[in-house]
């Protein structure tokens, strides 16, 4: 079976730091992407992680752990153009990404 | 530029009509995907193609038809639309993978189809 988990929603306040977490369990697993998706338009690539371990680029990182299963998308010093929807999605090898429900962020003023 | 499109952008018909989405891509990418977006369920895989005439089933295919003659198109088929298909659709794209890894999908921008 499939299942991917990440929170609904989330807020917090420009400038800080957040974390989006997702755990997941599927039949097959060769990477995880992290995909952001404004309200109204179609999501865009922000990351692909095979390897465990962290992957910093600009004010987004992403971290894997395949052993946990566990993946996080840290955003650091949060803009009112971060706030939108943060897809995580496994990669199970054949070409196909499954995608979770992804995680509304909300950026406060 | 490459890119993806999709026509229309909206979308309004009656129950029981047939209705095609169109996807057009000039990345010149092997795959295709089409998916439906809906609040709480998040994008689910309706049909996917990997190459001119391949065509394959995703987790939500019933009611829906694709076939791919060229690499750049893959239209999407409502045979009979129904409420229930009310939805944001998206089209997607992506090289095939090599060895190991698999390539980011890019996205079109979404038809908003409504079934009355």
């Amino acid at each position: 079976g499939q299942n991917i988990d990440q929170p609904t929603e989330m807020t917090a306040t420009e400038g800080a730091i957040v974390q989006i977490n997702c755990t997941y369990q599927t039949s097959g697993f060769n990477g995880l992407f992290w995909y952001q998706q404004h309200a109204g338009e179609a999501p865009t690539f922000l990351s692909y992680n095979v390897l465990d371990g962290l992957e910093e680029k600009g004010r987004f990182s992403s971290f894997l752990s395949r052993s946990k299963g566990y993946s996080y998308l840290l955003l650091k010093e949060l803009q009112m153009k971060d706030s939108a929807s943060y897809l995580c999605a496994v990669d199970p090898r054949d070409d196909k990404i499954i995608f979770g429900k992804g995680t509304r962020l909300h950026i406060l003023p | 530029d490459a890119e993806i499109t999709q026509s229309p952008r909206h979308k309004i018909t009656e129950t029981g009509r047939q209705v095609t989405l169109a996807c057009h891509q000039t990345w010149n990418h092997n795959n295709m995907f089409w998916y439906r977006q809906d609040l709480g369920h998040g994008l689910r895989l309706i049909h996917y193609s990997y190459g001119v005439h391949d065509t394959n089933k995703g987790e939500v295919s019933d009611g829906y038809s694709v076939s791919r003659s060229n690499t750049e198109d893959l239209p999407l088929t409502l045979e009979s639309a129904a409420s229930s298909q009310t939805s944001v659709y998206f089209c997607a794209s992506s090289l095939t993978s090599g060895r190991g890894t698999t390539s980011e999908q890019y996205f079109g921008p979404g038809t908003r189809l409504t079934v009355t």
